[in-house]
């Protein structure tokens, strides 16, 4: 079983900061790569799908990169605001497998 | 719908009850998944369903537990003589294919409480 892992487990910064947080993942036999927000209250919604070694994916201010050879991918936020206080969720995939979740990232951006 | 729908979105029940917890994907989609999330804890993998094939129950955490889809649609997750480590919140997911291309598309959730 794949063994994913976030860091750091909570983040505080003020509001117009920019952050970034890590998903460790197994790298061989990698197939895609999940992130998602998790607010509280809501459902985890779908950020990026990530299959590609040097991908890199960007949604406002928000982009992550992928590097399936060492088996990492970073999460950037660009000048956070208090809205983006919430869960980050990776998950990954190897061939034929089902995804496994990271235990998350909980950022609280202060205002 | 719109949306995946689970219902009920709380539930309390005494320990040894038994409880079914429902979910209504997205219309289409052919991969459901069942998560649960207990306290301090990461997502944790309980069941796919993937069309009319038979479901990978490798993530069910005792033989208490089970799920079925019926007609390739709605599933039901049923939890039996619930114990107080049950307590979880559970999410159900579903996608157009295994995810692999497209992520999934979460339900808000049932949160389970035992006492």
């Amino acid at each position: 079983i794949l063994n994913v892992e976030q860091s750091p487990q909570s983040l505080h910064v003020q509001e117009g900061d920019s952050t970034n947080f890590t998903c460790s993942f197994p790298s061989s036999n990698f197939y895609a790569l999940h992130w998602y927000r998790w607010e509280t209250a809501k459902s985890p919604e779908a950020l990026f799908v990530m299959t590609l070694n040097g991908d890199e994916k960007k949604k406002g201010r928000i982009s992550a990169t992928l590097n399936t050879k060492e088996g990492y991918s970073y999460l950037y936020i660009k000048g956070s605001q208090p809205e983006d206080s919430a869960t980050y969720l990776c998950a990954s995939a190897n061939y034929g497998q089902n995804f496994v979740f990271g235990p998350g990232t909980r950022l609280s951006v202060l205002p | 719908g719109a949306g995946v729908s689970q219902s009920p979105s709380n539930k309390v029940t005494e320990k040894g009850k038994d409880v079914e917890l429902r979910c209504d994907p997205i219309s289409g989609h052919t991969a459901l998944y069942w998560y649960r999330q207990s306290l301090g804890q990461g997502l944790e993998f309980l069941i796919y369903f993937q069309g009319n094939s038979a479901p990978d129950k490798s993530g069910l955490p005792s033989d208490r537990f089970s799920a079925e889809r019926t007609g390739g649609s709605v599933s039901t997750l049923t939890i039996q003589r619930t114990q107080q480590e049950d307590s979880a919140v559970y999410l159900c997911a579903s996608s157009l294919s295994r995810g692999m291309s497209y992520g999934y598309t979460f339900g808000s959730g049932t949160r389970l409480t035992v006492v």
